[in-house]
């Protein structure tokens, strides 16, 4: 039963576009989402996070946007740099469950010159 | 440490032997956490530590998987009689508290491959 779902494996853009990754969650109990970037051979990394009770976060070049009517969120990057390309993970926790994020399967970034 | 630590980094095995992986948290981080990535798929939690409350073992995929962590420093993943279908890469977590809103530090993992 995959909780968290990232429906696009891949995801190719170029230097300098924006780059729109996208989560769907089923379970209307997680009030609390995250995305990690992963680089080939390391741990995934925090990258930006959003609670329920917003619509949308920034934090320079990354945006996270979360419609919860929709149980969708996304992540915008403008503009995508070359060492943008790494695979991100949408996570999510929620109430009983704070202590355990449930990950998506990751979308891989190619950010192409 | 600066970071997670995991030992080793890969790790072969035949099949039906036990291995023990490693993670050596941030100082001061009690909460710890494994998760293992098989190929293909999202990370998967395993068990969770926080300080000395009785672990979170709802993640553990079989009773050949068992963890231990000594206070809120060193843990072990144990994986007994291993199969083709552990292999993955085991991911090890640290939090200054339980709480995912605190954000999760990730060690390199070990990757596991069982032949």
């Amino acid at each position: 039963d995959q909780q968290v779902k990232q429906n696009s494996p891949s995801l190719s853009v170029q230097e300098g576009r924006i780059s729109i990754l996208n989560c769907d969650y089923t379970n209307s109990m997680f009030d609390y989402f995250l995305w990690y970037k992963k680089y080939p051979a390391e741990g995934p990394t925090f990258l930006i996070s959003i609670s329920s009770i917003k619509d949308k976060n920034e934090d320079g070049r990354f945006t996270v946007f979360l419609n919860k009517s929709a149980k969708h969120l996304s992540l915008h990057i403008v503009p995508s740099q070359p060492g943008d390309s790494a695979v991100y993970f949408c996570a999510a926790s929620g109430a009983g469950t704070a202590s355990k994020l449930t990950f998506g399967t990751g979308t891989r970034l190619q950010v192409t010159l | 440490g600066a970071g997670v630590s995991q030992s080793p980094s890969n790790k072969v095995t035949e099949k039906g032997k036990d291995v023990e992986l490693r993670c050596d948290p941030i100082s001061g981080h009690t909460a710890l956490y494994w998760y293992r990535q098989r190929l293909g798929q999202g990370l998967e939690f395993l068990i969770y530590f926080q300080g000395n409350s009785a672990p979170d073992k709802s993640g553990l995929p079989s009773d050949r998987f068992s963890a231990e962590r000594t206070g809120e420093s060193v843990s072990t993943l144990t994986i007994q009689r291993t199969q083709q279908e552990d292999s993955a890469v085991y991911l090890c977590a640290s939090s200054l508290a339980g709480g995912s809103n605190y954000g999760y530090t990730f060690g390199s993992g070990t990757r596991l491959t069982v032949v």
